[in-house]
């Protein structure tokens, strides 16, 4: 059974930068057959995918255009759990944040438990 | 990006049946058969119950099914459940972008 454990602040200041790390059990991060996404919910945005990162030979990063340019995942293989960092973060970007496995044509099936990230200062 | 269209609300007594639509384009529900459909319950992560448009994942009840025509995509709930009281969001890969966009959300009552 695949399993997906978050961890990080809840509260980041304006400007600053919103780190959040998802521990894997049960899958690895660098699995040829799996995808790791970040996904945020927010009473103004809905459900919005943020990028996801994944292992075919080589690492693979896709990101949403919205974030791209403030963007970056990062697997960690020794820990097997992979990583969230949103930089020059503003209150527009407060809002519940999950780590998934999946695909973007086929869904995505297991999903962290879900940080409330506040940015006030 | 504009979000997939679904009706804000749906309800239905237990036993019955119920239909939750979800309208894109054709750059993305009508482009793929890409549609996923999830359940949330409150303070819950979501839960993946339909991908492929009509595929139910493994523990999912044969009582939820999807379809597609066009450019929208149905979520179907028969034999109401109160458990099946939540909110349900579809999805879709959206090939102009390459990425996946969301539905609003519908929340469902039990009545």
């Amino acid at each position: 059974q695949v399993q997906l454990q978050q961890s990080g602040p809840g509260l980041v200041k304006p400007s600053q930068t919103l780190s959040l790390t998802c521990a894997i059990s049960g899958d690895s991060v660098s699995s040829n057959s799996a995808a790791w996404n970040w996904i945020r919910q927010s009473p103004s945005r809905g459900l919005e995918w943020l990028g996801r990162t994944y292992y075919r030979s080589k690492w693979f990063n896709e990101y949403a255009v919205s974030v791209k340019s403030r963007i970056s995942i990062n697997p960690d293989t020794s820990k097997n759990q992979f990583s969230l960092q949103l930089n020059a973060v503003t209150p527009e970007d407060t809002a519940t944040y999950y780590c998934t496995r999946g695909f973007l044509k086929t869904g995505f099936d297991y999903w962290g438990q879900g940080t409330l990230v506040t940015v006030s200062s | 990006q504009s979000a997939l269209t679904q009706p804000p609300s749906a309800s239905g007594s237990p036993g019955q049946s119920v239909t939750i639509s979800c309208t894109g384009t054709s750059s993305d529900v009508g482009g793929y058969n890409s549609v996923s459909w999830y359940q949330q319950h409150p303070g819950k992560a979501p839960k993946l119950m339909i991908c492929e448009v009509n595929k139910r994942p493994s523990g999912v009840p044969d009582r939820f099914s999807g379809s597609k025509s066009g450019n929208t995509a149905s979520l179907t709930v028969s034999g109401l459940q109160a458990e099946d009281e939540a909110d349900y969001y579809c999805s879709s890969y959206e090939g102009t972008n390459n990425f996946v966009i969301f539905g609003g959300g519908t929340k469902l009552t039990v009545l």
